[in-house]
């Protein structure tokens, strides 16, 4: 089936911490994203790509980083220096430009 | 700076009726908008995207429009029912590069 996968579902870090948190889509599509969820709160970009070996900072950027080697994978970073990390993160992918946005089923982050 | 604000964050509806979920944008030079579903600790669900040349859209009883002069998207559920329960985003597309800005959403409860 196509679609967005997210792993794991369940991520538990320690402080001081880097951990990744794994996209893979076979949508063929260009653009990928991540988004943070926090209670209350709506989702917040943190990066996107348009295109493989390129990606931009999105609105809270600090203490995340992306890489995107291959068109089909966008895998995050949350290192130590996010000091807020607990949240759902959320990967979406879309063809550009302007088209429908699809998401993964997200990874919940928690810091022990 | 786009925001997207849907009011009221709660509704509890009995079993049968027919709604309406609001969506207002401060910006009207949106490329498109989109309502997704949110299952509690799940992803998101695309359930309509709205191109801004557009002005409504149609899924089996769901019915959204756009009316991108005053700002405003409503989202109609005909003969709500206990399985359509989950949260309901609405998010407008914006810049070259389609990125979203998400309100915090509306959690709908239908009773039987």
């Amino acid at each position: 089936d196509g679609g967005i996968t997210q792993s794991p579902k369940y991520l538990f870090r320690k402080e001081g911490q880097n951990v990744t948190l794994s996209c893979e889509q076979n949508l063929n599509h260009d653009a990928m994203y991540w988004y943070r969820q926090d209670p209350g709160q709506g989702l917040r970009l943190i990066y996107y790509s348009q295109i493989v070996n390129d990606f931009q900072k999105g609105d809270i950027a600090e203490g995340y980083s992306v890489s995107r080697e291959k068109k089909e994978s966008f895998p995050l970073t949350v290192t130590s220096a996010q000091k807020n990390p607990t949240a759902f993160y959320l990967c979406a992918s879309s063809e550009p430009p302007h088209t429908e946005a699809f998401f993964g089923q997200g990874t919940r982050l928690t810091v022990v | 700076k786009q925001e997207v604000t849907q009011i009221p964050a709660a509704l509890s509806v009995p079993e049968g009726e027919n709604l309406v979920l609001n969506c207002s944008f401060t910006d009207s030079a949106i490329y498109n908008l989109q309502w997704f579903r949110q299952d509690p600790g799940k992803g998101l669900t695309s359930l309509l995207l709205i191109q801004s040349s557009q002005r409504e859209q149609t899924s089996g009883r769901l019915n959204a429009s756009l009316d991108k002069s005053s700002g405003r998207s409503t989202l109609y559920i005909a003969a709500s029912q206990p399985g359509d329960s989950a949260t309901y985003l609405c998010a407008v597309g914006t810049g070259a590069n389609s990125k979203l800005t998400f309100g915090k959403g509306i959690t709908l409860s239908v009773r039987p």
